[in-house]
C-alpha cells in the first residue's frame, strides 16, 4: 500500500480564498483523522471519522472549517474563507480499529500558507 | 483533561552517546502510548507503540518504557547517529476514549546528534 496520500503538499493562497485539502487513507482502514500542526499549539486533532461518519469535530476551530468523507477512500478538509492564522501543516492519518492496537499512520502533510 | 508534556524541548548530544527522551502524562488511565519521529517538513513515522498492560517495547536501537502509575514514558536511543536527528513526539490514547481512537500529542523534543 502507498500509505496515506495527501494533496496538495504545499498550498499558498490569499486571505479570503477557499482552500481544499485532500486525503486518501490506507485501503481498508476504518478511521480517518485530520490534524493541524503549528509552532505555537503543536499537533491538534481537528476531526475524525469512523466508517465515513464524523464522530468528533470538537477540535474544528471555527465554522470556516468543514470536513467531509464521501466514501472510504477520500476525505476533504475545507477552509472558507481562509485567514493568515490558518497557516499550518495539516496532516491526515488513518487507522484500523481491529489491528495493531489501532495504530495511526500519518500522511506527509499539506503545508498551507495564507497571505 | 489529559495533558502530555515532553521535556526538554530540544536536546543536542555528540554522536555515539546513549540518550533518553522523556514524556509525562497527567491521567494514568491510558489505553496506549505511541512514540513518533518527525523529520523537518515531513509527516510522522510511528516508532513504537506500548499498550497499557506492557512495560516496554524494543525496536533495534530504540527502547520505549511505560510506567502508567507515575504517568511517564521514556524513549531510549542507544549509540546515537546523526541520522537520528529529528523531532520525537509521544502521544497517548486515553482509556475512556479508546473506542473513539482519539490521541493526544506532546509538543515534542527536537533532537540533534552532532557528528
Amino acid at each position: 500500500d502507498a500509505g496515506v496520500i495527501q494533496s496538495p503538499r504545499h498550498e499558498v493562497t490569499e486571505m479570503g480564498q477557499e482552500v481544499t485539502l485532500r486525503c486518501k487513507p490506507i485501503s481498508g482502514h476504518d478511521y480517518l483523522f485530520w490534524y493541524r500542526q503549528t509552532m505555537m499549539r503543536g499537533l491538534e486533532l481537528l476531526i475524525y471519522f469512523n466508517n465515513n461518519v464524523p464522530i468528533d469535530d470538537s477540535g474544528m476551530p471555527e465554522d470556516r472549517f468543514s470536513a467531509k468523507m464521501p466514501n472510504a477512500s477520500f476525505s476533504t478538509l475545507k477552509i472558507q474563507p481562509s485567514e493568515p492564522r490558518d497557516s499550518a501543516v495539516y496532516f491526515c492519518a488513518s487507522s484500523l480499529y481491529s489491528s495493531s492496537y489501532n495504530e495511526q499512520f500519518f500522511g506527509p502533510g499539506t503545508r498551507l500558507t495564507v497571505l | 483533561k489529559q495533558e502530555v508534556t515532553q521535556i526538554p524541548a530540544a536536546l543536542s548530544v555528540p554522536e555515539g552517546e546513549n540518550l533518553v527522551l522523556n514524556c509525562s502524562f497527567t491521567d494514568s488511565a491510558i489505553y496506549n502510548l505511541q512514540w513518533f519521529r518527525q523529520d523537518p517538513g515531513k509527516g510522522l513515522t510511528s516508532l513504537l507503540l506500548i499498550q497499557s498492560s506492557q512495560r516496554e517495547q524494543t525496536s533495534g536501537r530504540l527502547n520505549a518504557s511505560l510506567d502508567k502509575s507515575s504517568g511517564r514514558s521514556t524513549l531510549y536511543i542507544a549509540a546515537s547517529q546523526p541520522g537520528d536527528s529529528a523531532t520525537y513526539l509521544c502521544a497517548v490514547r486515553h482509556d475512556q476514549y479508546s473506542s473513539a481512537s482519539k490521541i493526544i500529542f506532546g509538543s515534542g523534543t527536537r533532537l540533534s546528534i552532532r557528528p
